[in-house]
């Protein structure tokens, strides 16, 4: 179990093109988070996936963003025409249901700059 | 809807004296409270967590939580706080239908020789 891992690290992007970030959780489990980091700010929720299916989704999330999960595995995240106000970390976070709450494991996070 | 406040966003303390961070969190049912510690740059480590029971939690790094019902609280400790501690923490709570925490703003802790 190497925890959660996300890739790239960092990316540098001029404002309108698309970027897309992967997300690995950790192997058995089957709930998948993505959350958005501001600077200055605390990570705030962007969507929720139960395996495959993408269950719940922010407000912040616009139809520029879009997530997925095909093989209830790993997760991307795309931005289309990116814009200066998408630079943030984004965050991923997987659990695994057991007893009353499940406990979601943070990976290192993608650094998103917009130029 | 679920939601924490931190009310102080930078706190100075001096390497050796104790430190105390607040939380206060509103929630309609059961919490299930968290901080997390996050070094510049870095991921989100886990602290300590309460989900029920003893009231006093401790967790990683020497530091503790007390969750309080009445005041709606779940403040973080330590004793003696070290030059390394020196980061941004973030108290959370977890809870609603899919289980997705929400986080205060963060406190940004410095630590003076």
């Amino acid at each position: 179990d190497t925890g959660v891992s996300q890739d790239p690290r960092h990316k540098i992007t001029k404002r309108g093109q698309n970027v897309t970030f992967r997300c690995d959780p950790i192997s058995e489990h089957n709930r998948l988070y993505w959350y958005r980091q501001t600077l200055g700010q605390g990570p705030e929720f962007l969507t929720y996936f139960q395996n495959e299916a993408q269950l719940e989704k922010s407000r912040l999330l616009s139809d520029r963003f879009s997530a997925e999960r095909p093989k209830g595995s790993f997760s991307t995240l795309e931005i289309q025409r990116t814009e200066q106000g998408d630079s943030a970390m984004y965050l991923c976070a997987s659990s695994f249901p057991r007893g009353e709450y499940n406990e979601q494991f943070f990976g290192p996070g993608t650094r998103l700059t917009v130029l | 809807a679920q939601s924490v406040t931190q009310p102080d966003i930078h706190i100075t303390v001096s390497e050796g004296a104790s430190l105390e961070l607040r939380c206060n969190y509103s929630y309609g049912a059961t919490p299930y409270l968290f901080w997390y510690v996050q070094s510049p740059g870095q991921g989100l480590q886990l602290l300590l967590k309460y989900f029920s029971g003893d009231t006093l939690v401790q967790g990683i790094k020497g530091f503790e939580a007390e969750f309080k019902r009445s005041q709606s609280s779940f403040n973080l400790r330590k004793p003696s706080v070290h030059w390394s501690d020196a980061a941004e923490y973030f108290c959370a709570v977890g809870g609603g239908s899919y289980q997705k925490v929400t986080f205060g703003i963060g406190t940004k802790l410095q630590v003076i020789p």
